[in-house]
């Protein structure tokens, strides 16, 4: 059985900061996914992973992907008020279209 | 605005009732899918669509009856649900394969209320 793991559950950072999420999951998987939700809202896709060393960046967040460890990271650079939100990482199964979540990181950025 | 999109946003219903949640989509997915989720925790899946075909039913309670009439509408519908049950549900599509690199894109969900 596919297990998600992230930490921290909770993270409180002051703006300007930089700091990173961790994504560890346990079996083989084909594609590892980064969202984006804000309360009481739908989940916004933010990065899809592929392959071993894959890295990609958008604005002030990075992801990337070791497959051999079964680590993805999420590192957020000089963080701004606006990045408060929750996020997912999901891993896809190896066969077929099933995504298991990560529990979500609850990010607050304070001024 | 989503290119998914779920009707109603938001339902209030009693543990008698039977109702019904959609979702469209046109994109031209052929996998759609079903979610349940609770207050600060992540999507649980429920049900998997694809080709209009069911392909995963994640153990949920008959209570709980998916249909999928065509490629662009996915449907839920609900009867004799119980309190546990209010929840945010959130319908996705997908492609079914070819293009890797492509998420599974989210609707903005229904919210509802078992009283």
């Amino acid at each position: 059985e596919l297990k998600v793991e992230q930490n921290p559950l909770f993270l409180s950072m002051q703006e300007g900061k930089n700091y990173t999420i961790y994504c560890n999951y346990s079996t083989t998987s084909d594609r590892l996914y980064w969202y984006r939700q804000d309360p009481g809202k739908s989940l916004e896709s933010l990065f899809v992973l592929l392959s071993n060393g894959a890295v990609k960046q958008e604005g002030r967040l990075m992801a990337s992907l070791d497959t051999k460890a079964r680590l993805s990271t999420l590192h957020i650079t000089a963080a701004v008020h606006d990045l408060s939100a929750t996020y997912f990482c999901a891993v896809r199964m190896e066969y077929g279209n099933k995504l298991v979540f990560g529990a979500g990181t609850i990010l607050r950025v304070k001024s | 605005d989503t290119e998914v999109t779920q009707t109603p946003k938001h339902l209030v219903m009693g543990m008698t009732n039977k109702k019904s949640l959609k979702c469209e989509q046109h994109m031209g997915h052929r996998a759609m899918y079903w979610y349940k989720q609770k207050a600060k925790k992540p999507p649980e899946l429920m049900f998997v669509y694809s080709y209009e075909k069911l392909s995963i039913n994640e153990s949920v309670p008959s209570r709980f009856s998916p249909e999928c009439p065509n490629s662009s509408l996915l449907n839920l519908h609900l009867h004799a649900l119980q309190p546990e049950d209010s929840a945010l549900y959130l319908c996705a599509s997908s492609q079914v394969r070819g293009q890797r690199n492509q998420p599974q894109h989210f609707g903005d969900g229904t919210r509802l209320s078992i009283l």
